[in-house]
């Protein structure tokens, strides 16, 4: 158990929908990621909170967003939802900003059907 | 454009032999790489890294080899146990924005008995 939290663990949709993924860090870990699997692909980096503000951003898409909350838990909110949108949807968290291990939550399957 | 590479999408191992996990990157930014393990429905969980700095890095039955002029670093398990059996994904950030991780798609790993 990497203390990480993801609700829910399974989401199916209809295109065209909105939802929110949701993470707890680890209890004192400020930094919250956010990363997107694909089918055969490799974890896409999609943004980064640090201590409630935004840190750093990957190739995210407009129609995606994410906060990071005062007691440190992440949500992403991805609307307007495409079936290439499928994904596992996984959340990290570290203790700092920069170079330091993070520790991954189980993620979050997301099905836009 | 994939800047992470793994060629190998699986690799078979007979228990007690070795391991040799492969990760080429195209980036020359790059200079902290790591080796995450990933079980079926769980998160990614951190294995190994390495800076720029080290041509080598162990931990216990893992040694992760960085050779920076060929843009290649590998990840040895010695002995392979069949607790080892899971995908591994090879991971890179540079130092501007070192809290962003570049992944690659992961090799399966099966040791037999």
């Amino acid at each position: 158990d990497s203390g990480v939290t993801q609700t829910p663990k399974h989401l199916i949709t209809a295109t065209g929908q909105r939802v929110t993924l949701r993470c707890s860090p680890r209890s004192g870990d400020l930094s919250v990621y956010w990363y997107q699997q694909s089918l055969d692909q490799g974890l896409q980096f999609l943004i980064q909170y640090y201590n409630g503000e935004e840190r750093a951003k990957g190739n995210i898409l407009e129609r995606f967003s994410a906060q990071q909350f005062p007691d440190l838990h992440s949500e992403l909110n991805l609307s307007s939802l495409e079936l290439g949108d499928s994904a596992l949807y996984f959340c990290a968290s570290s203790l700092g900003a920069g170079r330091t291990e993070a520790f991954f939550g189980q993620g979050t399957r997301l099905t836009v059907v | 454009d994939q800047q992470v590479k793994q060629n190998s999408p699986s690799l078979s191992v007979q228990e007690g032999r070795i391991s040799i996990l492969n990760c080429d990157y195209t980036n020359s930014m790059f200079d902290y790489f790591l080796w995450y393990k990933k079980y079926p429905a769980e998160g990614p969980t951190f294995l190994i890294s390495i800076s720029s700095i080290k041509d080598k890095n162990e931990d216990g039955r893992f040694t992760v080899f960085l050779n920076k002029s060929a843009k290649h670093l590998s990840l040895h398990i010695v002995p392979s146990q069949p607790g080892d059996s899971a995908v591994y994904f090879c991971a890179a950030s540079d130092t501007g924005t070192a809290s962003k991780l570049t992944f690659g798609t992961g090799t399966r790993l099966q040791v037999t008995l």
